[in-house]
């Protein structure tokens, strides 16, 4: 049974570029949550999205960042004209469904260097 | 944010039990608490939850007091690969039930 996937795994960009990760929930998951980690700091909820909807996007930048999760395909987290304070590791999740009881699933995670 | 409070740092002797606290006061009586692991540079991997009962798993064993404020998570054969930052975490319906990290206790495990 696949875990969650995270692509690319690394990715390098420069100043003012796009940068697009994809997430690959874990079979039978609905449910996918973006996490953020800067250098030497703690995880920080981004985004909370199931299937065609953004339920809590209380973590997101206002700006640049945009996240989504279509009916069919990967979930996409976006970040426009990226700045070197983006750089960092991207963590996906996945889980069944919101109640308490429901496991959260990490992916291995995408690091960002822009440069 | 988080509802959890944890040592910052600990250290145990490889092969022996490691035991985590936990503490947890102002739990509600239907919120898990939950732990994770993360290695250094590797995603969170979960370890195990409960709500009131004790729980095992083949990674380690989950105590909750009975008045739930606070919770022990034990490895019990710690091995160098267990040097990590573990995270207690309680779930709580105000947060939407996403996991809010704390810092954490950094484990070192030493031979």
């Amino acid at each position: 049974n696949a875990g969650v996937m995270q692509n690319p795994r690394h990715l390098v960009r420069r100043r003012g570029q796009e940068a697009r990760l994809r997430c690959s929930p874990m079979k039978g998951h609905s449910h996918v949550y973006w996490y953020r980690q800067l250098p030497e700091e703690g995880l920080k909820f981004m985004v909370y999205l199931q299937k065609e909807n953004i339920i809590d996007e209380s973590g997101m930048p206002k700006e640049r960042f945009s996240a989504e999760f279509p009916k069919e395909g990967p979930s996409i987290l976006r970040i426009q004209q990226v700045v070197r304070g983006d750089s960092a590791a991207y963590f996906c999740a996945s889980s069944e469904g919101i109640f308490s009881g429901n496991t959260i699933y990490f992916g291995e995670g995408s690091w960002l260097t822009v440069v | 944010d988080a509802k959890t409070t944890q040592p910052p740092s600990m250290d145990c002797a490889e092969g022996r039990a490691a035991n985590l606290p936990c503490n947890h006061s102002t739990i509600s009586g239907n919120e898990y608490v939950y732990w994770y692991r993360q290695i250094h540079s590797q995603g969170p991997q979960y370890i195990i939850h409960g709500l009131k009962n004790n729980e095992t798993n083949e990674m380690a064993s989950l105590i909750i007091t009975e008045d739930r404020k606070s919770s022990t998570l034990i490895l019990p054969h710690a091995t160098l690969r267990d040097t990590a930052v573990y995270y207690c975490i309680v779930r709580v319906a105000e947060y939407g039930n996403k996991l809010v990290f704390g810092a954490g206790t950094i484990l070192r495990v030493k031979s």
